[in-house]
């Protein structure tokens, strides 16, 4: 089946700093999507983008299907941001490994 | 919209029992509804799919006597957890597709501990 690594696995940021998380995966996918684990576990729907680039607020992605790759861009980081970043591919959805991105005060 | 709940949040039961883990859409109307379990600190491992008045479809490797599901209606589906043991404690956590539009939306979880 497909694969699908993000990276890195884990990222600690001072408030107000910049990141970007990184979505590889092994084949051609007709669907994409970027989710945020709370700490309470809570799956928030982020982007849904199989390809090209979507911005809402602090929030943006890009996905280059030819490069089986997506990114995710968080501007301005916030402690509310902090959690676990997952890509899923596909409509039975295959989820990536995760960044634990925590965001120091 | 696309509000999904999960109860109960948290459940402790003892080894050898069962346990029923409900989901429901609350806006909308779910043709397709998804199991996935979640191991600390790992990533979402999809167990089942289910469709409205049909049979689940398994992944492989998840055992349908142990793990039963029933979709009755579309907004509502169950995990039965069947005569469970320590290592089935885990993060349990469904998905509801309305079948439209290419997004799933996920419950809140719940989190079962077998003693």
């Amino acid at each position: 089946g497909i694969q699908v690594e993000q990276s890195p696995p884990d990222l600690i940021l001072q408030e107000g700093a910049n990141s970007t998380l990184r979505c590889n995966f092994s084949d051609s996918v007709n669907n994409l999507q970027w989710f945020h684990q709370n700490p309470w576990g809570q799956l928030i729907n982020l982007f849904y983008i199989p390809s090209g680039t979507k911005q809402n607020g602090r929030l943006s992605a890009t996905t280059v299907a030819t490069e089986r790759y997506s990114l995710l861009y968080i501007s301005s980081s916030q402690t509310t941001d902090s959690g676990v970043y997952f890509c899923a591919v596909e409509e039975k959805l295959t989820f990536g490994t995760g960044t634990r991105l925590t965001i120091i005060p | 919209g696309a509000v999904v709940s999960q109860h109960p949040s948290r459940v402790i039961c003892k080894s050898g029992t069962s346990v029923k883990i409900e989901c429901r859409s609350l806006d909308f109307q779910a043709t397709t509804m998804f199991w996935y379990r979640q191991f600390p600190k790992k990533s979402l491992m999809l167990m089942a799919t289910s469709n409205e008045g049909s049979k689940a479809t398994y992944e492989q490797g998840v055992e349908k006597d142990k793990f039963l599901i029933n979709h009755a209606s579309l907004t509502l589906s169950t995990l039965t957890v069947t005569s469970a043991h320590p290592e089935d404690s885990s993060f349990y956590i469904c998905s509801a597709w309305s079948g439209s539009g290419n997004e799933q939306y996920f419950g809140p979880g719940t989190r079962l501990t077998v003693t």
